[in-house]
């Protein structure tokens, strides 16, 4: 059974433009969760949805998007893009909210 | 002050030795996660607990929820358990991570 897809792996943009990294959930798993690390420190969270429903924001910009699909898979969106947001974006998938999180190996982002 | 503190930061044993990794937090929870990260960024989740105690192989983890602190243990450590472990605070709906323990264990 196939575990948290993401995709890319790895990208290059240049400031100012706009990116869209995706995530498959585990098959079964209705809620998937996005997180940002920065080299040397921890995750941060970005979103949670479940059942294609915003449930969490934390605390960034709004050129930061998602959504979740019928699927359930998800994408997250980065507009405008910044040399800060050069990072590790981790998806997360769980069952249900608070029910355990299976984590993808990311998408790492360089910004130049 | 940090939600999530974890001790020590980094920490080098000899294979075999009895590891013992501290978390504190401040905000409430429904439930812990105690998360191994290796090079390149891959996380895998250990244990999640919302009390007492739970042991996988190795590996044992405890959670006091009155004095919001948990402890991962590693019993007979070994090199392919070098890797960061993190703490991370299940708080409504989303993870707080702690900033690691970098875990190196020589032969």
């Amino acid at each position: 059974d196939a575990g948290v897809t993401q995709s890319p792996t790895h990208l290059i943009k240049t400031r100012g433009q706009q990116v869209t990294l995706r995530c498959s959930p585990i098959s079964g798993h209705k809620s998937v969760s996005w997180y940002q690390q920065v080299l040397g420190q921890g995750p941060q969270f970005i979103f949670q949805y479940y059942e294609k429903e915003e449930r969490g924001r934390g605390n960034f910009p709004d050129r930061f998007s998602a959504r979740q699909f019928p699927n359930y898979s998800s994408e997250l969106n980065v507009n405008a893009l910044l040399l800060g947001d050069s990072a590790l974006y981790l998806c997360a998938s769980s069952l249900i909210p608070n029910y355990g999180y299976t984590f993808g190996s990311g998408t790492r982002l360089t910004v130049v | 002050k940090n939600e999530v503190e974890q001790s020590p930061q980094n920490l080098t044993a000899q294979e075999g030795e009895f590891i013992t990794i501290n978390c504190s937090y401040s905000v409430g929870i429904s439930a812990l996660h105690w998360l191994q990260q290796h090079p390149g960024g891959g996380i895998v989740s250990l244990f999640m607990l919302s009390s007492g105690k739970k042991k996988h192989g190795r590996l044992i983890a405890t959670i006091n929820i009155q004095e919001k602190h948990s402890s991962l243990h590693i019993t007979a450590s070994h090199p392919r358990d070098s890797a960061v472990y993190i703490c991370a605070p299940d708080n409504t709906d989303k993870l707080i991570f702690g900033t690691g323990t970098r875990l190196q264990v020589f032969p």
